[in-house]
């Protein structure tokens, strides 16, 4: 199976909101609600943020939100903040897991 | 709260065999599925394959022919061996815990990390 498709980098100011989108197949994406985001920062483990498509463990802010249309997943982070500095990936299954490539969200 | 801690060796030769552990403090290998995944240096993240609470596994279509995940309950550790390593295979690799018991993916708790480097 493919990689799912992210854009490389993202950017935002403080306050602001960003979407980052990922964009997979019917064979994944689009037919199953098992897509998952993930922060990372440098030298770190990822953080689980949204499963589900659009459901957030206990402990991972409300500014995260995720959504689904089509075969193109997208998590939506409102009212920046530094912190939220770090490379996202997803995840949705395709008869196996499959991540996408990343996108690094940069603050203006 | 669960965490992981996962060892083993950090160089290895191309051809050589890749072998890591990851031990459970504060769960149960058998509920959740326990995962292995992986980071090349500035690349994205792969999933290699899974054990789950029934010790069955299930891999990655791509490194299916040269993985094996399995576990030692008594020990509460589970662990990956990577066959026929080459260069390609640098990377961090990842132990991780499902957040849903007995539900596969949404890796929500993970262990430190490894890196591993392939040279000769």
């Amino acid at each position: 199976q493919s990689a799912l498709t992210q854009p490389a980098s993202v950017s935002g100011s403080p306050g602001q909101s960003i979407t980052i989108s990922c964009t997979g197949t019917s064979g994944d994406v689009g037919i199953y609600n098992l897509v998952s985001w993930y922060q990372q920062h440098p030298g770190k483990a990822p953080k689980l943020m949204i499963y589900e498509g659009n459901k957030r463990p206990s402990g991972v802010s409300n500014r995260f939100s995720g959504s689904k249309s089509g075969n193109t997943a997208s998590l939506t982070i409102s009212g920046l903040q530094a912190e939220d500095e770090a490379d996202y990936y997803c995840c949705s299954y395709a008869g196996s897991w499959v991540f996408g490539g990343g996108t690094k969200l940069t603050l203006l | 709260q669960v965490q992981l801690q996962q060892w083993g060796a950090g160089l290895l030769k191309p051809s050589e065999t890749l072998s890591l552990t990851c031990e459970v403090y504060g769960g149960s290998l058998s509920d959740y599925y326990w995962s292995w995944i992986r980071q090349p240096p500035g690349k994205g993240l792969e999933w290699i394959g899974e054990i789950n609470h029934s010790a069955t596994t299930n891999y990655n279509p791509t490194l299916k022919s040269r993985v094996t995940i399995s576990r030692d309950t008594s020990k509460n550790q589970f662990s990956l061996k990577l066959s026929s390593m080459t260069a390609a295979d640098t990377a961090v690799y990842y132990c991780a815990r499902g957040l849903i018991v007995a539900r596969p993916g949404t890796f929500h708790s993970w262990g430190q990390g490894t890196l591993v480097t392939v040279s000769s």
